[in-house]
């Protein structure tokens, strides 16, 4: 079965420092996967994603995400990291294509000032 | 550019009363529109998957009888949630994809309270 593990509910980090988010799939085909950022009583904003080619994607906001096949991991990273990046982050799973979005349970990341 | 608008952004409604939201998609042809619920600090499911001149595709726990969905055109969804109850409660999201291969595109979501 599909999934996606976001596994840290909460990270919590001072503003300048380097930003992590991890997140890792279950999934047996070429998965498409994708970030995106919601912030306190809004929708999701997209933030980047990978398909297929080069497995360091960079998005929106200076975000960028790294597909590694290896360990089926598609981590969010940024750096220098900013108080307004306080927000919840999903990392999510498209099956190739099929349109049925598997969301991770979120990451809420906080960034001191 | 393109995007996807809902309405309303809010609404409140009795328990066991329903309530309908709309979707549209502004600026390019929907030809499947996604329906998700994120319940209070839970994350995004898939209600359905509605595709024009095709049959919707409900997931597991989510019904047609509870969640009917239109989707007439290219540019227009609406679902309704029937006889509403505390746990109908969330924001409920559309999403479209402009083009294969593009991230899907949501609008701002309806936020459904029950009373």
């Amino acid at each position: 079965a599909q999934s996606v593990d976001q596994p840290d509910a909460h990270v919590t980090l001072s503003e300048g420092a380097s930003l992590e988010l991890r997140c890792s799939y279950s999934y047996s085909a070429a998965p498409y996967l994708f970030w995106y950022v919601q912030y306190p009583g809004q929708s999701l904003q997209f933030l980047l994603k990978y398909i297929t080619g080069d497995t360091v994607v960079k998005g929106t906001k200076g975000f960028e995400a790294e597909f590694r096949k290896s360990n089926s991991s598609f981590n969010l990273k940024k750096s220098p990291a900013h108080w307004s990046d306080s927000a919840k982050y999903f990392c999510a799973l498209d099956s190739s294509g099929s349109w049925q979005l598997i969301f991770g349970s979120g990451t809420q990341l906080t960034v001191m000032p | 550019g393109a995007l996807v608008y809902q309405y309303p952004r809010r609404t409140i409604c009795k328990s066991g009363t329903s309530m309908r939201m709309e979707c549209q998609a502004v600026g390019f042809q929907a030809t499947s529109v996604a329906w998700y619920r994120q319940s209070p600090q839970k994350t995004f499911e898939l209600i359905a998957l509605s595709t024009v001149n095709s049959a919707i595709k409900y997931e597991q726990n989510f019904t047609q009888e509870k969640f009917p969905i239109s989707h007439p055109n290219l540019s227009f969804s609406s679902m309704t949630v029937l006889n509403a109850y505390l746990e109908d409660r969330g924001l409920y999201l559309c999403g479209a994809r402009v083009q294969v291969n593009q991230a899907p595109l949501f609008g701002e979501g309806t936020r459904l309270s029950v009373l």
